[in-house]
């Protein structure tokens, strides 16, 4: 069973509000994704890290949304101003390396309204 | 482009019949192929993984799946489900192509085990 820790479970946001949530990756995992799924169970990649370093993300967190990896600290993904369509449930993934498999946290589901 | 999918948005089954969730994928390569469960709010918990080798791969609770390069599938079975397998199933493709190595998923598939 992982053991990707996501904290809140739950966010509720008025439109405008920021919203930040938090990701703990499994002990000894260097490597996070973070994965946007909507009510229609689609996926979106929205950014992955190697340590504190960016690897690749998306055009829609260039914009809204910016993300952390800080040293010693939890990972963190932030929509500074949220919208409705921003509703959803964020996963966070950890891997030991970039290609290995990726395991999943329980998510935190964001409702905008 | 890759993609993955899942022809049946919904299966239901009675409790200890046996089971197959289909799975096509699109790419030229050699593919990583996943299939994850994600059970009533919660997140995405992984039921086993092919990467080569054997088609036939083996994960938790007694399911298994097979890769067919021919047919660019890798469906999931089991051999008698147990209501607890409730749950919506997720395929995914893991490609590493210009050193992208996000999964993409297909659209899931609720199933339902009657008891």
């Amino acid at each position: 069973n992982s053991k990707v820790i996501q904290t809140p479970r739950y966010l509720v946001k008025g439109q405008g509000q920021k919203a930040k949530m938090r990701c703990i990756p499994e002990k000894g995992h260097p490597v996070v994704f973070w994965y946007q799924q909507n009510k229609n169970n689609e996926f979106k990649f929205l950014i992955n890290f190697q340590n504190q370093e960016v690897l690749q993300q998306i055009d829609m967190t260039e914009k809204r949304f910016s993300a952390e990896c800080p040293s010693n600290s939890p990972c963190s993904l932030e929509i500074q101003s949220s919208e409705a369509g921003d509703s959803a449930l964020y996963l966070c993934a950890s891997s030991l390396y970039i290609q290995d498999t990726q395991y999943f946290g329980p998510g935190t589901r964001l409702l905008v309204l | 482009a890759q993609s993955v999918t899942q022809p049946d948005a919904r299966v239901t089954v009675s409790e200890g019949a046996s089971l197959q969730l289909r799975c096509k994928y699109s790419y030229s390569g050699t593919p990583y192929l996943f299939w994850y469960v994600q059970y009533p709010r919660q997140g995405l918990q992984l039921l086993l993984k092919y990467y080569s080798g054997d088609p036939v791969v083996q994960g938790v609770n007694g399911f298994e799946a097979e890769f067919s390069k021919s047919n660019s599938s890798f469906h999931l079975r089991k051999a008698s489900v147990h209501w607890s397998d409730s749950a919506v199933y997720f395929c995914a493709l893991k490609t590493g192509s210009s050193g992208s190595w996000q999964l993409i998923f297909g659209s899931g598939t609720q199933l339902t085990v009657m008891p």
